[in-house]
C-alpha cells in the first residue's frame, strides 16, 4: 500500500524558516517524481516543486517560492523534502506531497497524496 | 503563470449529468495532452479523477469522463451521486515545464 507521511510543519515567524519531510513507502521510490502542492487556507490548490524521478536530478519552482524554496530527496531513505527559507504570511499553508501517478505521461499526474503539514506564517 | 479557468460552482440533482469546463491559452491546456482532474472533499487530500485528459485511473467510476477542445478541458460526469459533491480541480502542465491548476469548483448535488 502506497504511503506518503509529511512532518515538520508548524507556526514560524516571517523570514524564518522550515523543513518539510515526506516518507514514502508502498512503491519504488527512486522511480518516481515527487512534488509539493499547497493549499492556503479556504483557497485552491497551488502547485510549488517537482524533483523528478529515475534517479536524476531535475528539480522545478513555481515563481513564487522560487529562490526561498529548495527540493531535495534521499532515494536511500525514501524521503522528499522542502527546504523553506525567508517565509512570509502568504506562505500559510497546508503542504501536500504526491507521487507521480502510475500510467501517466507526465511528471505532473498525482495518485497519491499525503494528509498535508500545516505550515504557519504569523508573527 | 495564471490559473485556469473554471466556474466558482456547478450543481445538478441526483443521476442528472455536469460538465465542469477549464479553460487556459495555447501554452497549457492547448498546447499538451496533459490535463488532470482532481475530486476534494472537506478536509481531505485530493483524488486524482482523470489524467492525461482523458485517463481514468484504476478505481474511478466511468460515469468520469474527461475531454479537450482547443484551449478548454472537460470533466463529465453522470448519473450524479450525492458522495460526488465536492470541490474539483483542474491542472495542466506549461510550456515553462511547470504546473498549473485552475482556481476550483464546487460542485453541489441538490
Amino acid at each position: 500500500e502506497v504511503q506518503l507521511l509529511e512532518s515538520g510543519g508548524g507556526l514560524v515567524q516571517p523570514g524564518g524558516s522550515l523543513r518539510l519531510s515526506c516518507a514514502a513507502s508502498g512503491f519504488t521510490f527512486i522511480n518516481y517524481a515527487m512534488t509539493w502542492v499547497r493549499q492556503a487556507p479556504g483557497k485552491g490548490l497551488e502547485w510549488v516543486s517537482t524533483f523528478s524521478g529515475g534517479g536524476g536530478g531535475t528539480t522545478f519552482y513555481a515563481d513564487s517560492v522560487k529562490g526561498r524554496f529548495t527540493i531535495s530527496r534521499d532515494n536511500s531513505k525514501n524521503t522528499v523534502f522542502l527546504q523553506m527559507n525567508s517565509l512570509r504570511a502568504e506562505d500559510t499553508a497546508v503542504y501536500y506531497c504526491a507521487k507521480r501517478a502510475e500510467g501517466s505521461a507526465n511528471y505532473y499526474a498525482f495518485d497519491y497524496w499525503g494528509q498535508g503539514a500545516l505550515v504557519t506564517v504569523s508573527s | 503563470q495564471s490559473a485556469l479557468t473554471q466556474p466558482a460552482s456547478v450543481s445538478g440533482s441526483p443521476g442528472q449529468s455536469i460538465t465542469i469546463s477549464c479553460t487556459g491559452t495555447s501554452s497549457d491546456v492547448g498546447g499538451y495532452n496533459y490535463v488532470s482532474w482532481y475530486q476534494q472533499h472537506p478536509g481531505k487530500a485530493p483524488k486524482l479523477m482523470i489524467h492525461d485528459v482523458t485517463n481514468r485511473p484504476s478505481g474511478i467510476s466511468n460515469r468520469f469522463t474527461g475531454s479537450k477542445s482547443g484551449n478548454t478541458a472537460s470533466l463529465t460526469i453522470s448519473g450524479l451521486q450525492a458522495e460526488d459533491e465536492a470541490d474539483y480541480y483542474c491542472s495542466s502542465c506549461t510550456s515553462s515545464s511547470t504546473l498549473v491548476f485552475g482556481g476550483g469548483t464546487k460542485l453541489t448535488v441538490l
